[in-house]
């Protein structure tokens, strides 16, 4: 059974601050990592996705990956209260985007 | 706007009627998608096309019934539904080879 787990939350933090967002998974083959956010009532929508060990920046973001200790974390810089939001993580072990999801962690960003 | 548009945005419908979803992609993707997230849950695969082969959860029942006329279209036919069907049924699609999925912005089905 393939499983990715992620704390619910809600993680609060205040504005500006470094909003850190954690994820195991549980099948060694997983080769893809992706990181979808998700506002109330609306669909997931893609901002980060990572294949190798190490860090992958982009603008306030940046993807961390663990291989030898499965996990994947998403580090959201200078939070904005528009940050607010649930946080999917996905992975999958095949071509095909068979993406397996968390539950996501909802992340409050006060003013 | 991500490329995927899926048609109704909301429907209500009761347990013995027969409606159908509708997604749409203009991304040139092969590869569409459907799940459904439920409240509480994480998003679920239902079903899978690929170059026009079927791949399934075998979880899904079978008063769901998908289409893949074309790499571009796909649909969800739905019938005799229980409540507990309500959910969010999104549609996906990807490149094939290439692992991001973009998504549709949704159907909110609510099944009295």
């Amino acid at each position: 059974q393939k499983e990715v787990e992620q704390n619910s939350g809600p993680l609060s933090v205040p504005e500006g601050a470094i909003a850190s967002l954690n994820c195991t998974y549980s099948d060694r083959g997983s080769q893809s990592f992706f990181w979808y956010r998700q506002y109330s009532g609306k669909s997931p929508e893609l901002i980060m996705f990572i294949y190798s060990n190490g860090d992958k920046e982009d603008g306030r973001f940046t993807a961390q990956l663990n291989k030898a200790s499965q996990y994947v974390s998403l580090l959201i810089r200078d939070s904005q209260p528009s940050d607010s939001a649930t946080y999917l993580c996905a992975v999958t072990v095949s071509g095909y985007s068979t993406l397996t999801f968390g539950k996501g962690t909802m992340l409050l960003v006060s003013p | 706007e991500t490329g995927v548009t899926q048609t109704p945005r909301h429907l209500v419908m009761g347990m013995t009627n027969k409606k159908s979803l509708k997604c749409e992609q203009h991304l040139g993707h092969n590869a569409m998608y459907w799940y459904k997230q439920s409240a509480k849950k994480p998003l679920e695969l239902m079903f899978v096309y690929s170059l026009e082969e079927r791949v399934e959860n075998n979880s899904v029942p079978s008063r769901f019934s998908p289409e893949c006329p074309n790499s571009s279209h796909l649909f969800l036919h739905l019938h005799t539904l229980q409540p507990e069907d309500s959910a969010l049924y999104l549609c996906a699609s990807s490149r094939q080879g290439n692992t991001e999925a973009f998504f549709g912005q949704g159907t909110r089905l609510t099944v009295v």
